[in-house]
């Protein structure tokens, strides 16, 4: 079956230090790839998106995240985190079967001062 | 240019009550959504409409019935409700199903007691 794994709950991360965030995705085609953020009682906003070609991809806000094929992931990295990244973080698969987002739980970026 | 409004914001219903949940978008989409997002769980379909004058059923459609109005507007109905249905809820659109990108409204904290 599909499915979109987020191993980390939570991150904790000082302001200014680097981010990885993991995702692991189960999807037998060629997946279409998103990374979402939601900012605390808001929606969620794309950051980036991978549907083909260079493997490594340019969001907003300074994030940027590679697909490895022979890993099945699609970590989201950001070199050096602001206190206004303190956010959920989603990844998603999108299935060509039915066209649908498949959804990691999430995970929780909490910035240190 | 709004993109995604929901009303309400906030509602508590008591077991039985029914409400609809009101979804407008005015970005021309033709396709949208209607999620529910539970700790831990990430966000999960509930209904879609691919485009006007369609709908179809989700990851998690029992208990819930959608209209889509017209391009325009997507509700979502809860006959009887239950405490199980405690959420947040999330409607997005795309620009049709195909294209996967999806943009959120800020969502709906439903508490059912």
């Amino acid at each position: 079956a599909q499915s979109v794994t987020q191993p980390d709950i939570h991150i904790t991360v000082s302001e200014g230090a680097s981010l990885e965030l993991r995702c692991n995705y189960s999807y037998g085609a060629t997946p279409y790839l998103f990374w979402y953020v939601q900012s605390p009682g808001q929606g969620l906003q794309l950051l980036l998106k991978y549907f083909s070609g260079d493997t490594l991809v340019q969001g907003i806000k300074g994030f940027e995240a590679e697909f490895k094929r022979s890993q099945s992931s699609f970590n989201l990295r950001k070199p050096s985190v602001h206190w206004s990244d303190a956010a959920e973080y989603f990844c998603a698969v999108g299935a060509s079967s039915n066209y649908q987002l498949i959804w990691g739980a999430g995970t929780k970026l909490i910035i240190k001062p | 240019n709004a993109g995604v409004t929901q009303t309400p914001k906030f509602q508590v219903l008591k077991t039985g009550q029914s409400m609809t949940l009101q979804c407008a978008q005015d970005m021309n989409h033709n396709s949208m959504y209607w999620y529910r997002q539970d700790p831990g769980m990430g966000l999960r379909l509930i209904y879609y409409s691919a485009s006007e004058g369609t709908t179809d059923k989700g990851e998690v459609p029992n208990g819930y019935n959608v209209s889509r109005l017209n391009k325009r507007e997507f509700s979502l109905r809860l006959e009887s409700a239950a405490p199980s249905q405690t959420s947040v809820y999330f409607c997005a659109s795309s620009v049709r199903r195909a294209s996967y990108e999806q943009y959120f409204g800020p969502g709906t904290r439903l508490t059912v007691t």
